[in-house]
């Protein structure tokens, strides 16, 4: 089955830096992937999102960056604020299937 | 958020005793998933249900059912709860273009 890891399970940044969150992917055949942030005692929550036509997509301080040729996905938050501590975790979709697999997670820790 | 209500928000009970979680959408949504989180897995599919009287099981079924006798409500049971379901629970329906999971926000279940 596919397997969607993160490389770094916390990363601790100053207020105001770049944040950078990567995750890899198994399953070349995955088509769609998402990024959620999860705030203690809160369910998952979209952030954004990319299909493998793409190998970039932007949003509101938000970048998602795909590279299929190593399965590889990342996301990087600009000018990070203490608001966006939080675990952030990606995943991935195949075919038509309604079902992501999910990654298990990087804890960002802001520091302001 | 309001169209996804889990209830309990946290509970807790003790070995051999049946559990059932509430999950109630107010979107009319075909599609409902009921996920389990726990640090070092990330979130793991246990039962899902394409509409009404389908339901369908998924990596860690076991000691898990569930009943889809209305569109708007997918309750989760275990019949006879054992101290490694303790655990968060998460109820997902689909949303968005591309039908991402939508997540509700979670209960905190602990068996004791």
């Amino acid at each position: 089955g596919e397997s969607v890891g993160l490389h770094l399970p916390t990363l601790s940044v100053q207020e105001g830096d770049n944040s950078i969150i990567n995750c890899a992917y198994s399953n070349s055949a995955s088509d769609y992937f998402i990024w959620y942030k999860q705030e203690s005692g809160k369910g998952p929550q979209f952030i954004i999102d990319i299909r493998s036509n793409m190998d970039k997509r932007q949003g509101q301080r938000v970048t998602v960056l795909l590279n299929k040729t190593v399965k590889h996905l990342s996301l990087q938050i600009a000018a990070t604020q203490p608001g966006d501590s939080a675990v952030y975790f990606c995943a991935s979709r195949a075919g038509g299937s309604y079902i992501p697999t999910f990654g298990r997670g990087t804890s960002l820790i802001v520091h302001p | 958020d309001a169209e996804i209500t889990q209830s309990p928000r946290h509970k807790i009970t003790e070995t051999g005793r049946q559990v059932t979680l509430a999950c109630h959408q107010t979107w009319n949504h075909n599609n409902m998933f009921w996920y389990r989180q726990d640090l070092g897995h990330g979130l793991r599919l246990i039962h899902y249900s394409y509409g009404v009287q389908d339901t369908n099981k998924g990596e860690v079924s076991d000691g898990y059912s569930v009943s889809r006798s209305n569109t708007e409500d997918l309750p989760l049971t275990l019949e006879s709860a054992a101290s490694s379901q303790t655990s968060v629970y998460f109820c997902a329906r689909l949303a968005g273009s591309y039908n991402e999971q939508f997540f509700g926000p979670g209960t905190r279940l602990t068996v004791l």
